[in-house]
């Protein structure tokens, strides 16, 4: 089984400031990394994915994240953030050997402000 | 194009009413997962459909629960004598093919709120 753990439930941070949502995962297989991010009364959007090849992965909005397999983490970064990147964000992991269903942890919520 | 869309988005029920969420899926998508998403937490898998097949159903959280896909498009989630605990958003998500590494896209989501 599969488990993911998002280690801060809430980051606050200055515009233009850099940020890391930190994200955790244990699995006793290989698996695939998600970042989805969910703005106000919209539905899960995808960042970004890791499914092989290179541990660094670049997504949408500036956002970036490296794979650590030794660590297990999926950290998210992004170098500058702006007011519309308030949002709540959600790590996930998929197994190969299951149907493709996510497994998402708890949330990260990022509060820029001005 | 037209992304996945969900219906009602809110939905208010008393105790031990039946209720029955709609989710359209985008058109052409061959997969379709739906989800529960309680208050505060993350989304929980429910159920994952291949056309009309429903391949996975052990996120079902009791046998109150049932979804269906009867034409490998629309999909309903039925939940029978509604409890309290089952307040949440419920979403759907769809995606192209049956791969694990293909994107889901998300709908909106339908809030239910028993009473």
């Amino acid at each position: 089984a599969q488990s993911v753990t998002q280690l801060d439930s809430q980051v606050p941070v200055f515009e233009e400031a850099p940020v890391e949502l930190r994200c955790n995962y244990s699995s006793s297989v290989s698996v695939y990394l998600f970042w989805y991010v969910q703005y106000p009364n919209q539905g899960l959007q995808l960042l970004l994915k890791y499914l092989s090849g290179s541990t660094l992965v670049k997504g949408i909005n500036g956002f970036e994240a490296e794979f650590n397999k030794s660590q297990t983490s999926f950290h998210l970064r992004k170098p500058s953030v702006h007011i519309s990147d308030t949002a709540e964000y959600f790590c996930a992991v998929s197994a190969p050997s299951n149907t493709g269903k996510l497994i998402f942890g708890q949330g990260t919520t990022l509060q820029v402000k001005p | 194009g037209a992304g996945v869309s969900q219906s009602p988005r809110y939905k208010v029920a008393k105790r031990g009413q039946d209720v029955a969420l709609r989710c359209d899926p985008i058109s052409g998508h061959v997969s379709l997962f739906w989800y529960q998403q309680a208050l505060g937490q993350g989304p929980e898998f429910l159920t994952y459909f291949q056309n009309e097949a429903q391949l996975d159903k052990s996120g079902l959280p009791s046998d109150r629960f049932f979804a269906e896909r009867p034409e490998g498009s629309v999909s309903t989630l039925k939940i029978q004598r509604t409890q309290q605990e089952d307040s949440a958003v419920y979403l759907c998500a769809s995606s192209l093919r049956e791969s694990h590494t293909d994107t889901q896209y998300f709908g909106p989501g339908t809030r239910l709120t028993v009473l």
